[in-house]
């Protein structure tokens, strides 16, 4: 079973820094393209990063080129979001999500999300 | 960046009835790479169809996924009470987009 646990999501002054995990299981996590996907509150979906399998190619939505990093550890089946300059418009619920294969972003796992709030 | 309009934003309907929802593209898809989602409140979303038309493990076949180009549809033949829920389209092909959303509600 595919298992995706989020965490690091919390309350950030404007201007703030924070970073998020999501801990893989059931799968092996190499062979597969990970992306973080934000839901602000009532809102839609929107993609913000995904990294390949190998970690060799990243994607960034336009609203958080230059102040977000994505990353992942294969050894520890994890992927991280590096969230910097964060801004109230970056309040929402972070999903990791698991790609069908090595590069393709349609995603077949989802985690639970966290919550990220952006005020003072 | 790929802008995809769903249509229409809600759609009321009752149990046993079709539903069909579409997804435009500001321009051609790549691959015709569209995926369906289904999201239910409190819940992360669900995939339903990949690469246009391919079903995802254990969904069933009154879902149904069509189109090409920048026109693309999802169809729900003959609606069961849990299929009322939020429909996101998305195109994984050249940059990565979701459509809006269309909301399905029982009529």
């Amino acid at each position: 079973e595919v298992i995706l646990v989020e965490s690091g999501g919390g309350l950030v002054q404007p201007g703030g820094s924070l970073r998020l995990s999501c801990a893989a299981s059931g799968f092996t996590f190499g062979n597969f393209a990970m992306s973080w996907v934000r839901q602000a509150p009532g809102k839609g979906l929107e993609l913000v990063s995904a990294i390949i399998g190998n970690g060799a190619n990243t994607y960034y939505a336009d609203s958080v080129t230059g102040r977000f990093v994505t990353s992942r550890d294969n050894a520890k089946n994890t992927v991280f979001l590096q969230m910097h300059s964060l801004t109230a418009e970056d309040t929402a619920l972070y999903y990791c999500a698991k790609s069908t294969n090595s590069r393709a972003m349609d995603y077949d796992s989802w985690g639970q999300g966290t919550q990220v709030t952006v005020s003072s | 960046e790929i802008v995809l309009t769903q249509s229409p934003a809600t759609l009321s309907l009752s149990p046993g009835e079709r539903a069909t929802l579409s997804c435009g593209a500001s321009q051609s898809v790549y691959s015709n790479y569209i995926a369906w989602y289904q999201q239910k409140p409190g819940l992360a979303p669900r995939l339903l169809i990949s690469d246009v038309s391919k079903r995802a493990t254990g969904i069933p076949d009154r879902f149904s996924g069509s189109g090409s180009g920048t026109d693309f549809s999802l169809t729900i033949n003959r609606l069961e009470p849990e299929d009322f829920a939020v429909y996101y389209c998305q195109q994984y092909g050249r940059s990565l987009s979701f459509g809006g959303g269309t909301r399905l509600e029982i009529k």
